[in-house]
């Protein structure tokens, strides 16, 4: 199996920060990595595909980057409504796998 | 738009068998563009994919939980669900279904999950 791994593993931050998370896969997949948000009691939302395409209606804010092992997300301004857990996955095969989630909250 | 909703019982004994069911609406279970897949995400932890199905009958599993799963799909009432037999507290877990959309990229497919459930908590506990 693929092994994901996030860091960090929780960040505060306050309104207009820009945040950095990390996710790491234990070999190569390509592209193929998708970028989730999820708010408390809520599904997750997917916000990047394919490493760095935004999913239609999600804020320009939110931008991915990356290849092979290593990728980022980044939001540019942080605002209120993105407080919230963040996942990544990959999405080679269906052997899907997730990341243990990154948790930004108000500092 | 397309939604999915998760239904079945909220409480299971140990060693008996899971049963929830995924309902779609707002769009075809049968089209030849997507998958269907069952996510869970126990208390305060984090997300595990428990396999897909597309509906031809096609399946696949998490192999962590291969010998236990069993997904199915019902094209007449568009649906999907999932068996999973002879559970134990540590199956105990908000169970989502999902839209699974394949997306070409770098000669292969990604598969993303675009369209989820609000989710259904399952305990198991006697």
């Amino acid at each position: 199996d693929i092994q994901m791994t996030q860091s960090p593993s929780s960040v505060s931050a306050s309104v207009g920060d820009r945040v950095t998370i990390t996710c790491r896969a234990s070999q190569g997949i390509s592209s193929w990595l998708a970028w989730y948000q999820q708010k408390p009691g809520k599904a997750p939302k997917l916000l990047i595909y394919a490493a760095s395409s935004l999913q239609s209606g999600v804020p320009s804010r939110f931008s991915g980057s990356g290849s092979g092992t290593d990728f980022t997300l980044t939001i540019s301004s942080l605002q209120p409504e993105d407080f919230a857990t963040y996942y990544c996955q990959q999405a080679n095969s269906f052997l899907f796998t997730f990341g243990p989630g990154t948790k930004v909250d108000i500092k | 738009q397309l939604q999915l909703q998760e239904s079945g019982p909220g409480l299971v004994k140990p060693s008996e068998t899971l049963s929830l069911t995924c309902t779609v609406s707002g769009g075809s279970i049968s089209s030849s563009s997507y998958y269907w897949g069952w996510i869970r995400q126990p208390p305060g932890k984090g997300l595990e994919w428990i396999g897909s199905i597309y509906y031809s009958g096609s399946t696949y599993y998490n192999p962590s939980l291969k010998s236990r799963v069993t997904i199915s799909v019902d094209t007449s009432k568009n649906q999907f669900s999932l068996k999973l037999s002879s559970v134990t507290a540590a199956d105990t877990a908000v169970y989502y279904c999902a839209r699974v959309w394949p997306h070409f990229t770098d000669k292969e497919f990604g598969y993303y999950f675009d369209y989820w459930g609000q989710g259904t908590l399952v305990t198991v506990s006697s």
